[in-house]
Parts: structure tokens; C-alpha cells; sequence
């Protein structure tokens, strides 16, 4: 699986878009982009996942450049609940058995 | 919403028991994985199963079996605790099919004396 380097943290003003990026540039053609995140003590949370065009669901979107070589996760609206470690990692079309595996992630900080 | 359902939030146990973890998922998902998460170490798999009897050895299997009776529920045993079993465990399920992503419970935090 390619590998992802995410900053290691990150503080977003309560209201404001919060913008999380994430480098994947040896991602392969039939390479998908996660996002999750993992609030302190819970378990992971699945937000969005996308290809090669831009994602949007309820919780977020997510902006894949177009030689998707990297990719922003975008939260339109932080609030304290969004507080919480988000993972970016990258996983092959391959019938849902691929395992997860989680990097160190960005801490993101919503400040009031 | 998918729900993945872990029996337990927190869990304390002694060296040498027999320890039953149960997952449940309401979304009639054909793939459910046990895994384990340590600081430092990240998330490793130790099971997965996906389809009903059927299973597969994760990356770290090791001092632990499961069982899928029926789709909705994979169990998690370790056969005799010992304390590097002291661990947070979570469960995953997933749809079969291309990227499908995995969705987790709660987790359970589990504590080997």
C-alpha cells in the first residue's frame, strides 16, 4: 500500500473550515483515499473515501488533486465534537478484505 | 447508519481465563475483522472472517481464535489471558466488493491482572 504523511497536528477556530492535507504521491492507479478519525477512547470512525474526483457526504469532503499525489479532507464547519485524531491512508480495490492499517494521523485541536 | 456493536466497553480479567469478546453488526455485511490497537504499535490485525464458519489469520493470531456462527456475529476468545493481551480490541465489518470501506465499534479495553 502507498504510504501517507500527514502533519502531526493542527488547531482549527470553532465555526471555521478546517482543512486537513495529505501527501500519498506514490499512490497507484487502483489505490483508494480514506479518511477516518478516532475520538479519544472510541474507536475509528469511517468519514469519506474517494478515487480520482472529489468526494462530499454529510460529514465532509474530500479534494483529490488531479495527479493524486495528495488530498485535503474538509471539515465545512468544526465544532469541539470534531476534536480527534483523523487518519488519511490509502488501500487497492481488492473485495473489503484489506486490512486497515493507520499512520500516526493529524491531531486536530478545535479551539472555541 | 452502519452500527458495529462490541459487548463491552471496558473489561478486566485474570491470567489464565478464558475471555469472550462479541461483536455485532446490523448491516447484514459479509466481512468482520478483530483487531487489536496498542500505542506505538498502531492497529494490527488478528482475525478476519468473511463469510459465516469462515476465517483467516490475521498478522498477529497468536494466543486467540474467533468463531462466526452466524453473519452478524464474530467473537473474539482468548483461550488463556495473559497480560501482553492487556489491549484496546475493536471490530470491523464491511460489504464485500471493491473499496468498500470498514466501519468499527466502540472498542473494548481490555485488562489481563
Amino acid at each position: 500500500d502507498a504510504k501517507t504523511t500527514q502533519p502531526p497536528s493542527m488547531d482549527c477556530a470553532e465555526g471555521r473550515a478546517a482543512n486537513l492535507p495529505c501527501n500519498h504521491s506514490t499512490i497507484s492507479g487502483n489505490e483508494y483515499v480514506y479518511w477516518y478519525r478516532q475520538i479519544h477512547s472510541q474507536g475509528p470512525q469511517y468519514i469519506i473515501h474517494g478515487l480520482k474526483n472529489n468526494e462530499t457526504n454529510e460529514m465532509a469532503s474530500l479534494i483529490i488533486t488531479e495527479d493524486r499525489k495528495s488530498s485535503t479532507l474538509i471539515l465545512p464547519h468544526a465544532t469541539l465534537r470534531d476534536t480527534a485524531v483523523y487518519y488519511c491512508i490509502v488501500r487497492p480495490y481488492s473485495g473489503g478484505y484489506q486490512k486497515v492499517t493507520f499512520g500516526i494521523g493529524t491531531k486536530l485541536q478545535v479551539i472555541p | 447508519d452502519v452500527k458495529v456493536t462490541q459487548s463491552s466497553r471496558y473489561l478486566v480479567k485474570r491470567t489464565g481465563e478464558k475471555v469472550f469478546l462479541e461483536c455485532v453488526q446490523d448491516m447484514d455485511h459479509e466481512n468482520m475483522f478483530w483487531y487489536r490497537q496498542d500505542p506505538g504499535l498502531g492497529l494490527r490485525l488478528i482475525y478476519f472472517s468473511y463469510d459465516v464458519k469462515m476465517k483467516e489469520k490475521g498478522d498477529i493470531p497468536e494466543g486467540y481464535s474467533v468463531s462466526r456462527e452466524k453473519k452478524e456475529r464474530f467473537s473474539l476468545i482468548l483461550e488463556s489471558a495473559s497480560t501482553n493481551q492487556t489491549s484496546m480490541y475493536l471490530c470491523a465489518s464491511s460489504l464485500t466488493g471493491g473499496e468498500q470501506p470498514q466501519h468499527f465499534g466502540d472498542g473494548t479495553r481490555l485488562s489481563i491482572l
